[in-house]
């Protein structure tokens, strides 16, 4: 079973604190790594798309980067607000075929 | 708007039921995947398909069986149902590729 973990598994934080989470994954048989938020009674929306070593992406107060060579992305959260309360899921993408392994997810929940 | 449905969003089945779950995409989308979610343990890949009647086991594809006969439709089987096979499951699409995976709004199957 290809492995795709996530840390921490859970994370509480105050308004206006920045954040940061793991995603590390098998370094070899590479193909592209997402992100994926997912708030409670909601499906899982897509935040990052990452295919290339060295990889930085931005959306707003939140951004990734990508390390194929070492096998770990990183998500962080600027200035957390209670809205960013959610799951983050990262999501395996190898070469070989289509398939899309998720990590177990960090829960965050930010407080007023 | 892109569409993923699920055709259940609540199922209570009994003990060696055959249950099917359906899953459906408008996006003409060639990957479909279907996980369950248990708490702790994120979003497991049970099947998935890159092209109507091809399939490829995932993680955990014992007791499931699928069947997409059209492009559009991928269903999950649960040949006799178990109490062990209560848990929410998500169906996913996606191009080929990198691109990022749309979800159902998942199907909580309870089995007594």
């Amino acid at each position: 079973i290809l492995n795709v973990e996530q840390s921490p598994q859970s994370l509480h934080v105050q308004e206006g604190d920045s954040t940061n989470f793991t995603c590390s994954f098998p370094s070899s048989n590479f193909y592209a790594l997402h992100w994926y938020r997912w708030e409670t009674a909601k499906s899982p929306e897509a935040l990052f798309v990452m295919t290339l070593n060295g990889d930085e992406k931005k959306k707003g107060r939140i951004s990734a980067t990508l390390n194929t060579k070492e096998g770990y992305s990183y998500l962080y959260i600027k200035g957390s607000q209670p809205e960013d309360s959610a799951t983050y899921l990262c999501a395996f993408i190898g070469y070989n075929n289509n398939d899309m392994r998720f990590g177990a997810g960090t829960r965050l929940t930010v407080k007023p | 708007d892109v569409k993923v449905t699920q055709s259940s969003r609540y199922l209570v089945k009994r003990t060696g039921e055959k249950v099917f779950l359906e899953c459906v995409q408008d996006m003409d989308h060639e990957n479909m995947f279907w996980y369950r979610q248990d708490p702790g343990l994120g979003l497991r890949l049970i099947y998935f398909s890159y092209d109507v009647k091809m399939k490829e086991k995932g993680d955990i594809p014992e007791g499931y069986s699928v069947s997409r006969e059209k492009k559009e439709r991928f269903s999950l089987i649960l040949e006799s149902a178990s109490t062990n096979q209560t848990s929410m499951y998500l169906c996913a699409s996606s191009r080929r590729g990198v691109s990022e995976a749309f979800f159902g709004q998942g199907t909580r199957l309870t089995v007594v």
